[in-house]
């Protein structure tokens, strides 16, 4: 079953603008993770927020989260065309990983 | 180094074969996982094997699925009598830590 649900299910922008996309869970968690993939293939693992943090950072990605809204939201400062890929946010249950059904980011030149 | 490889990368079957998925996790990776992921939906988590323990097979859809992780390495998942809802890009991932891993599927397509 799927805990994370990312919001929205797809966003066009226009190269060098940012891209922002939400994640809302049902349960306690430790920690949430964010993937990405193209060309529906294998995921590449973003970043990592475990949950006693509020933010965090890594490169052009900027990672929230809110306990007690259970929520999370990534940033992607000035996109790039190779940007373009679907998101998904991912809660651990143990150490099952849930997965959204992913928000898809289209990247305009 | 060597990620996560998976083959074959494409796999056209006919309704009621049996196929076989295999998953090289990367070297050292205890933690081993299978994923299911129909077209434009999230992954749907099938089986995990953890070093010698015992697998956790709760996520498997039915009784024609099955998977055997040899050595603690290399893993095969098996559909048997495929049927056409089978279709899906089958994902692996390894693990040490809280990280997943993947390999870049295998895309099964049962006419």
């Amino acid at each position: 079953s799927q805990q994370g649900e990312e919001d929205p299910q797809a966003l066009s922008i226009q190269e060098g603008e940012n891209a922002t996309m939400n994640c809302s869970y049902k349960t306690s968690i430790n920690n949430l993770q964010w993937y990405r993939q193209n060309s529906g293939r294998g995921l590449v693992h973003l970043i990592l927020i475990r949950s006693n943090e509020r933010e965090k950072h890594s490169g052009r990605l900027r990672v929230t989260l809110d306990t007690s809204k259970k929520s999370s939201s990534l940033l992607i400062t000035a996109s790039r065309a190779a940007d373009t890929a679907s998101y998904f946010c991912a809660t651990d249950g143990d150490y099952k990983l849930s997965f959204g059904a992913g928000t898809t980011v289209t990247v305009r030149a | 180094g060597a990620g996560v490889s998976q083959s074959p990368s494409n796999k056209v079957t006919e309704k009621g074969k049996d196929v076989e998925l295999r998953c090289d996790p990367i070297s050292g990776h205890t933690a081993l996982y299978w994923y299911r992921q129909s077209l434009g939906q999230g992954l749907e988590f099938l089986i995990y094997f953890q070093g010698n323990s015992a697998p956790d097979k709760s996520g498997l859809p039915s009784d024609r699925f099955s998977a055997e992780r040899t050595g603690g390495s290399v893993s095969t998942l098996t559909i048997q009598r495929t049927q056409q809802e089978d279709s899906a890009v089958y994902l692996c991932a390894s693990s040490s830590t809280e990280t997943q891993y993947f390999g870049p599927g295998t895309r099964l397509l049962v006419l």
